[in-house]
């Protein structure tokens, strides 16, 4: 699995548009970009996953540049109930027996 | 979705006690995961299984533990003789469609 490279922290205030980007240099061909939000003592939640260019859905958005050496989760209009932490992970995801591998993650406060 | 449920939420045990963690996936669904997180640290991988069978495991999962789906529909984990580092939350997730993991919310265990 491709090692990624999160800022460990951000802040924002409320309203404000979130980008959080994830750098994975040795992104191999056939790996995906899936992020997760995890609230505390609450389990990882999905949140968006794409292989290139730009994927979106009710909740946030994925750019992913052409070389894909690295990836932006995009949160427009946070709130306070946004903060948490947020995990980028990079995996051949072609089946349901790869393990998913979690970094330390980015923790985002939003401030009212 | 629905989503993965896990019980109990909280479970306080002696050290040297044997717990069974319990999650109700849904059927229909072939892979299924444990995973757990140490308080303030990242989660982890313990186990996958399919098809009623392991199909992978961490060095975490010794063999004190293990996972069984007894009835076709109920997930569980059982740790046989609990350690004071085994104090953390456990996550049962299920495979989703993108092969995302949806997970539980988790049962805190407490060793003491």
């Amino acid at each position: 699995l491709a090692k990624t490279t999160q800022p460990i922290s951000m802040d924002s205030y409320e309203g404000q548009e979130v980008n959080i980007t994830c750098s994975h240099n040795n992104i191999a061909t056939n790996d995906y970009i899936t992020w997760y939000q995890q609230f505390p003592s609450q389990g990882p939640r999905f949140i968006i996953q794409g292989y290139k260019t730009k994927v979106t859905n009710e909740v946030a958005s994925l750019f992913i540049p052409a070389d894909r050496k690295s990836s932006t989760l995009s949160l427009p209009r946070v709130s306070l109930s946004d903060t948490a932490v947020y995990y980028c992970l990079v995996g051949e995801w072609n089946s349901g027996n790869t393990p998913l591998v979690f970094g330390k993650g980015t923790r985002l406060s939003v401030i009212a | 979705e629905p989503e993965v449920t896990q019980t109990p939420s909280h479970q306080v045990t002696q050290m040297g006690q044997e717990v069974i963690l319990r999650c109700v996936p849904i059927s229909n669904h072939l892979y299924f995961y444990w995973y757990r997180q140490i308080l303030g640290q990242k989660v982890e991988f313990l186990v996958s299984f399919y098809n009623n069978e392991i199909s992978e495991k961490s060095e975490i999962f010794d063999d004190q533990f293990s996972v069984e789906r007894p009835d076709g529909s109920n997930f569980t984990l059982k740790i046989r003789s609990t350690k004071l580092e085994d104090s953390a939350m456990y996550f049962c997730a299920r495979e989703g469609p993108a092969t995302e993991a949806f997970f539980g919310q988790g049962t805190r265990l407490t060793v003491v």
